[in-house]
């Protein structure tokens, strides 16, 4: 089945600092990418959608100056966390849909961050 | 707003036993996925439902849609402890997750 990566798997920052996840679609173009949040014993919160070549569309509630999400290309999407603090501290998984295959949606192994 | 609410929440089950999670959501979507999750891991799709009374079964887990009652269902039969996991489901068209249901099967 298609595979989507995510890398760094875990990071530790210090507070103030930015840290930058990367999520690849390894064997299909993804024209949509989308970025979650999960803590601990909760449900994933979408943050936002990625569109290749245009600007991600924030959920309400997600600070688009401190969650910088980029989609250059149709294998590629970052997030950057952003002066991060202690309270960002979670569970960050991409997903992204194979328009060869609708309706699709595979997740990356996920990016745990813990901010110090 | 779209609202995906699963029951129960947690779900402590005795191996052999069959048991059923239920999915309500508030729009018209007729499209749904359930997916399982392991602690410390990403997500495993398990099953997408396309269409009104779509019903699909994989081993011990079966998942149906009933789209005018905005309700999934995802049956477990004869569980085992490797069925023991986080299970969600989550509107296709805007991937909104239920709460998740936390399962657990007891020898």
């Amino acid at each position: 089945g298609a595979v989507v990566s995510q890398h760094p798997s875990r990071v530790i920052c210090k507070s103030g600092t930015s840290v930058k996840i990367e999520c690849r679609s390894l064997d299909f173009q993804a024209t949509t990418m989308f970025w979650y949040r999960q803590f601990p014993k909760q449900s994933l919160m979408l943050m936002a959608t990625s569109n290749e070549g245009s600007k991600a569309t924030y959920e309400q509630g997600v600070e688009k100056d401190k969650f910088l999400i980029n989609h250059a290309s149709l294998t590629l999407s970052t997030l950057t966390v952003t002066s991060a603090h202690p309270e960002d501290s979670s569970f960050y998984i991409c997903s992204a849909r194979d328009p060869g295959r609708t309706y699709e949606q595979y997740f990356g192994p996920g990016t745990r961050l813990t901010v110090t | 707003e779209l609202k995906v609410e699963q029951n129960p929440l947690f779900l402590s089950m005795q191996e052999g036993k069959n048991y059923t999670i239920y999915c309500n959501y508030s729009t018209t979507s007729d499209r749904l996925y359930w997916y399982r999750q392991d602690p410390g891991k990403s997500l495993e799709s398990l099953f997408v439902l396309l269409s009104n009374g779509a019903v699909k079964q994989e081993g011990r887990l079966m998942a149906s849609l009933d789209t005018k009652a905005r309700l999934s269902t995802l049956h477990i039969t004869a569980a085992v402890h490797d069925l023991s996991a986080t299970y969600f489901c989550a509107v296709v068209d805007d991937m909104r997750f239920g709460a998740g249901t936390r399962l657990t099967v007891k020898p």
